[in-house]
């Protein structure tokens, strides 16, 4: 079975400054991995999704995400924070079957100072 | 928006009684998920369903159950509540019944058990 590690509970960084979320995931064959975000008392919105191809994505607000293999990590990163993105991370693993579904890490919660 | 409509918001109830949460997918999704948010636990996936059968089963209590009605929309229902069953469900919903599909959550019903 798949499963995350998101190893950082909390981040705060001045805005302006870049960002780097980790997460590690461990699953056996090559996963789809998400990052979601949760703005506080909104429900989950996917920033982006990795399913193969470029290592590098892109998705939405400018974040970005790596997949290295090797590291078993799915990294989330923005060059530049806004305080608007103050909010809680997930990173996600799920895999092509209709009977597994996502699995999330346990979030990070970023803050954004000025 | 997500499209995803979860009610109720917000519910208070007691040690012991039962209660009903729901939620109506995005028009034209045919799979509806049900996670549960708590702070040490994070969000666990509870159960999927897709177009009215059940898909995928997680660690979902015996005194829960779920079922997806001919309309699609879902029904989550709690029963001899203890203090521990306190937290956030979510219900997301996707086209498909892979998760190589987006999921779109609600904002989900917090419940409080007293």
């Amino acid at each position: 079975a798949q499963s995350v590690t998101q190893p950082d509970i909390h981040i705060t960084v001045s805005e302006g400054a870049s960002l780097e979320l980790r997460c590690n995931y461990s699953y056996g064959a090559t996963p789809y991995l998400f990052w979601y975000v949760q703005s506080p008392g909104q429900g989950l919105q996917l920033l982006l999704k990795y399913f193969s191809g470029d290592t590098l994505v892109q998705g939405i607000k400018g974040f970005e995400a790596e997949f290295k293999r090797s590291q078993s990590s799915f990294n989330l990163r923005k060059p530049s924070v806004h305080w608007s993105d103050a909010a809680e991370y997930f990173c996600a693993v799920g895999a092509y079957s209709g009977n597994t579904p996502l699995v999330f890490g346990k979030g990070t919660r970023l803050s954004v100072i000025a | 928006d997500s499209g995803v409509t979860q009610t109720p918001k917000h519910l208070i109830t007691a040690t012991g009684q039962r209660v009903t949460l729901r939620c109506s997918p995005r028009s034209g999704d045919l799979s509806v998920y049900w996670y549960q948010q708590s702070l040490d636990q994070g969000l666990q996936f509870l159960i999927q369903y897709y177009n009215g059968e059940e898909r995928a089963k997680g660690n979902i209590l015996e005194r829960f159950s779920a079922q997806q009605f001919p309309d699609l929309h879902s029904e989550l229902n709690l029963s001899s509540l203890e203090l521990g069953d306190s937290a956030l469900y979510f219900c997301a919903s996707s086209a498909w019944d892979s998760v190589t599909g987006e999921l779109f959550f609600g904002e989900g019903s917090r419940l409080t058990v007293l």
